[in-house]
């Protein structure tokens, strides 16, 4: 079936290297999508969104680039520090879903000192 | 954050018995969500509602029930909780659907059925 879903279930990173969060989708349709972050015994945290008709965005730190060509999704973190360290989940919002949103399962990013 | 209370935010309770989860906003958002967030599952929707007394269903609504009486409240109601409810629920919230209005989450309720 059809689902938002991560390419790597981890990802282990050196402080101050870049990290890349990657997130494949599968509904061309979908117009709209999200990235939170979630740390232990947290709420997920919204960090970014980016529409279909873009193909980056930047924020503090975090960039997300959309390459509907191939449905991926990536978030890139500049300068990783440990409070980085946390669950990241992508979401899609589907044309017709009536703004609901569909969360990919997620990836552990682990940041070393 | 982002002014939402989920209430309360650890129970544990035994099988057959009613529970009621709360979420409680003070940024007047029109639309609020309850999900369940398991292991290997992600986070799924249970029921979600655009206005005061008007919800729809989720993904995997089964099981449960919910009320909005009030703007700032959002009750999730297991009339006789099982072991398969056993999660932790979390309520979200956002001004709008779609482009531009990101759901923002509270922190949280675990719920343990035995």
């Amino acid at each position: 079936g059809e689902s938002v879903g991560l390419h790597l279930p981890t990802l282990s990173v050196q402080e101050g290297d870049n990290s890349i969060i990657n997130c494949a989708y599968s509904n061309s349709a979908s117009d709209y999508f999200i990235w939170y972050k979630q740390e232990s015994g947290k709420g997920p945290q919204f960090i970014i969104d980016i529409r279909s008709n873009m193909d980056k965005r930047q924020g503090q730190r975090v960039t997300v680039l959309l390459n509907k060509t191939v449905k991926h999704l990536s978030l890139q973190i500049a300068a990783t520090q440990p409070g980085d360290s946390a669950v990241y989940f992508c979401a899609e919002n589907r044309v017709g879903s009536q703004g609901n949103l569909i969360f990919g399962k997620g990836t552990k990013l682990s940041v070393k000192p | 954050d982002a002014g939402i209370t989920q209430s309360p935010r650890h129970k544990v309770t035994e099988t057959g018995t009613p529970v009621t989860l709360r979420c409680h906003q003070t940024e007047n958002h029109r639309y609020m969500y309850w999900y369940r967030q398991d292991p290997g599952h992600g986070l799924r929707l249970i029921h979600y509602s655009y206005g005061v007394k008007d919800t729809d269903k989720g993904e995997v609504s089964d099981g449960y029930s919910v009320s909005r009486s009030k703007t700032e409240d959002f009750l999730l109601t297991l009339e006789s909780a099982t072991s398969s409810q056993t999660s932790v629920y979390f309520c979200a919230i956002s001004q709008g659907q779609g482009l531009g209005q990101p759901q923002h989450f509270g922190d949280g309720t675990r719920l343990s059925i035995l």
